[in-house]
């Protein structure tokens, strides 16, 4: 069965540096999550998007962006990197269920 | 606002222990509460879920009952083997739309 689709899976940036991170939720899937995990954290929520449209917003820093598009795939935009936004981060989507799926993550490291 | 409570860990046992991780949550409304486990290097997967109160929910040996009187919704599993190592989190969302509130985790590690 398909799954979420993350990429990339591991990416390496400079500090100051711009990020593009990408999420392809299983197909029928109208919903969208972001988390951060960071090392030994649990998943902090980012941002979320129900039809393309951003439903909810959680603890995401003003230098980051992310939109749904009309394929229903997400990107996750990240500006100006610090050293503290290296982290694991996992999207997941759900239609009318209440299960969550995730991808297995894309690893971010801000050098 | 929402919120989970796990048993901190880690947690270590030999292999066909008991296995108890507490959790409990406070939430408004009647949430729906699960358990996903993380693999080292894996995303999260579901493991069990319960969505009213009394639920039991059960995968793989594990289990886990909604109780709503004392808002808590602990794993079990009988006789744990080394391939149960693992991250577990307990989670909850207050409704369709909601976003996810996640506990802190709880790392499993299992002893030959």
């Amino acid at each position: 069965a398909a799954g979420v689709i993350q990429s990339p899976r591991h990416l390496i940036k400079e500090k100051r540096e711009t990020a593009t991170l990408k999420c392809y939720p299983i197909p029928r899937h109208d919903t969208v999550y972001w988390y951060q995990q960071g090392p030994g954290q649990d998943p902090q929520f980012l941002i979320s998007f129900y039809e393309k449209m951003q439903s909810d917003k959680g603890s995401i820093p003003d230098r980051f962006s992310a939109q749904q598009f009309s394929d229903y795939h997400s990107e996750l935009n990240m500006s100006s990197l610090e050293l503290g936004d290296s982290a694991l981060y996992f999207c997941a989507s759900r239609r009318s269920s209440w299960e969550l799926f995730f991808g297995e993550g894309s690893r971010l490291t801000v050098l | 606002g929402n919120s989970v409570t796990q048993m901190e860990g880690p947690v270590t046992l030999s292999e066909e222990a008991f296995l108890t991780i507490n959790c409990t949550y406070t939430a408004t409304g009647y949430p729906s509460l699960f358990w996903y486990v993380q693999y080292p290097g894996e995303g999260l997967q579901l493991l069990l879920k319960a969505t009213k109160a009394d639920d039991k929910g059960s995968n793989k040996g594990f289990e886990a009952t909604y109780r709503k009187e004392t808002t808590s919704f602990h794993l079990e599993k009988g006789s744990v083997q080394v391939s149960d190592s693992a991250v577990y989190f307990c989670a909850l969302t207050s409704g369709y739309g909601q976003n996810f509130v996640f506990g802190p985790g709880t790392r499993l590690s299992v002893l030959p």
